[in-house]
């Protein structure tokens, strides 16, 4: 039973590209969460889907950033625009259920220059 | 503000010893997750709580509902425990703590 995948694991983008970065949960899980690490600080949450349905999304920047996990296929966290101050770690985690255990991907590691 | 309060925010720990790391939180949550960050930046969940002490191992994790703390505690710490332990309180968001940053010298 594979992990949480994410892809690509490292991103190099130029100031004004778009970013589009992958997660496929645990086979079974229908609960998606995407956080943020920023070099040299803690996580971040920035939003969570179940599968079609954006649930909280508190925690994404209002402008650039958009999330979605369709019913078929993986999540896509796509950011528009990139800037440097976007460069950070991306993890996506999934659950069975929203108070179930969190399974972590690797993370994608988003570097602009 | 921090809704997540970690201490202490770096340990260095001889091997063998018992370590214990705390976490307090101002959010209502539903669950806990203890998180072990290793230095290549891989996040692992160690504990989901919501209520009592669950032990893994070395490893054991309490939480006290009415009091919004949590531990974490490592018997007979080893070199390999060094990483970040992460506490992540929540409902549909979880919050993160900064991280305790373990060092556990041979």
């Amino acid at each position: 039973n594979a992990g949480v995948m994410q892809n690509p694991r490292h991103l190099v983008r130029r100031r004004g590209q778009e970013a589009r970065l992958r997660c496929s949960p645990m086979k079974g899980h229908s609960h998606v969460y995407w956080y943020r690490q920023l070099p040299e600080e803690g996580l971040k949450f920035m939003v969570y889907l179940q599968k079609e349905n954006i649930i909280d999304e508190s925690g994404m920047p209002k402008e650039r950033f958009s999330a979605e996990f369709p019913k078929e296929g993986p999540s896509i966290l796509r950011i528009q625009q990139v800037v440097r101050g976007d460069s950070a770690a991306y993890f996506c985690a999934s659950s069975a259920r929203n108070t179930g255990e969190l399974f972590f991907g690797e993370g994608s590691r988003l570097t602009v220059l | 503000k921090n809704e997540v309060e970690q201490s202490p925010q770096n340990l260095t720990a001889q091997e063998g010893e018992f370590i214990t790391i705390n976490c307090s939180y101002s959010v209502g949550i539903s669950a806990l997750h203890w998180l072990q960050q290793h230095p290549g930046g891989g996040i692992v969940s160690l504990f989901m709580l919501s209520s009592g002490k669950k032990k893994h191992g070395r490893l054991i994790a309490t939480i006290n509902i009415q009091e919004k703390h949590s531990s974490l505690h490592i018997t007979a710490s080893h070199p390999r425990d060094s990483a970040v332990y992460i506490c992540a309180p929540g409902t549909n968001q979880f919050y993160f703590g900064t991280g305790t940053s373990l060092t556990v010298i041979p």
